[in-house]
């Protein structure tokens, strides 16, 4: 079956800093590239950053607001991705997700910022 | 900065025909792709690539774009169809993307 699984969420102190995983099972995660996406409670999807593959450099962009604290890298021996995240922000909590090309998506990894 | 509009809200009765449109400046170029979000779930993919639909999406739901406009259209709706819709895209670089506000379906 191909999945996703994100993990690494929790409740982070504003200034903290978190790591998120996504794992990837069924398929090989190296042919795509790696987007992440947010949702705050109550609102839509947000596009905040990806990582393309080898032969693009494993190339980054991300939107402005996370650009400086946010990092996305890969391992594509383990199969996985990561989104490194630090000075979190209370604006920063969401549903965290993962996804490969434009599909699929993992079920989604819960980062509360709150003190 | 680059923007992609959908309609807050439609509605349909069941059987009847619902259209969500996604518009932005960029869609003559590159693809629109249509996501379909149940409450409390991760999204999945209904249509990409403008109009192919994945294995596993049923027939009713088809994709165009012409334009500055994508439309996705669920011909008989089913009332398992509502839900948040939302069209993705990306900048004219392909580096940045994007979601639309997102369209709430009602089916009843």
């Amino acid at each position: 079956e191909v999945q996703l699984v994100e993990s690494g969420g929790g409740l982070v102190q504003p200034g903290g800093s978190l790591k998120l995983s996504c794992a990837a099972s069924g398929f090989t995660l190296s042919g795509s590239a790696v987007h992440w996406v947010r949702q705050a409670s109550g609102k839509g999807l947000e596009w905040i950053g990806r990582i393309r593959i080898k032969s693009n450099n494993y190339a980054t962009s991300y939107i402005e607001s996370v650009k400086g604290r946010f990092t996305i890298s890969r391992d594509d021996s383990k199969n996985m991705a990561f989104l490194q995240m630090n000075s979190l922000k209370t604006e920063d909590t969401a549903v965290y997700y993962c996804r490969a090309g434009f599909d699929p998506w993992g079920q989604g990894t819960l980062v509360t910022v709150s003190s | 900065s680059y923007e992609l509009t959908q309609p807050p809200s439609v509605s349909v009765s069941p059987g009847q025909t619902a259209r969500i449109t996604c518009s932005g400046d960029t869609l003559p170029k590159k693809y629109a792709y249509w996501y379909q979000q149940k409450s409390g779930q991760a999204p999945v993919v209904v249509i990409y690539e403008d109009n192919k639909r994945p294995s596993g999406i049923p027939e009713r739901f088809s994709g165009s774009s012409s334009g500055t406009m994508a439309t996705l259209t669920i011909s008989g709706a089913h009332v398992e169809d509502e839900g948040d819709y939302y069209c993705y895209s990306t900048d004219i670089s392909g580096n940045y993307g994007k979601f639309g506000g997102g369209t709430k379906l009602t089916v009843l």
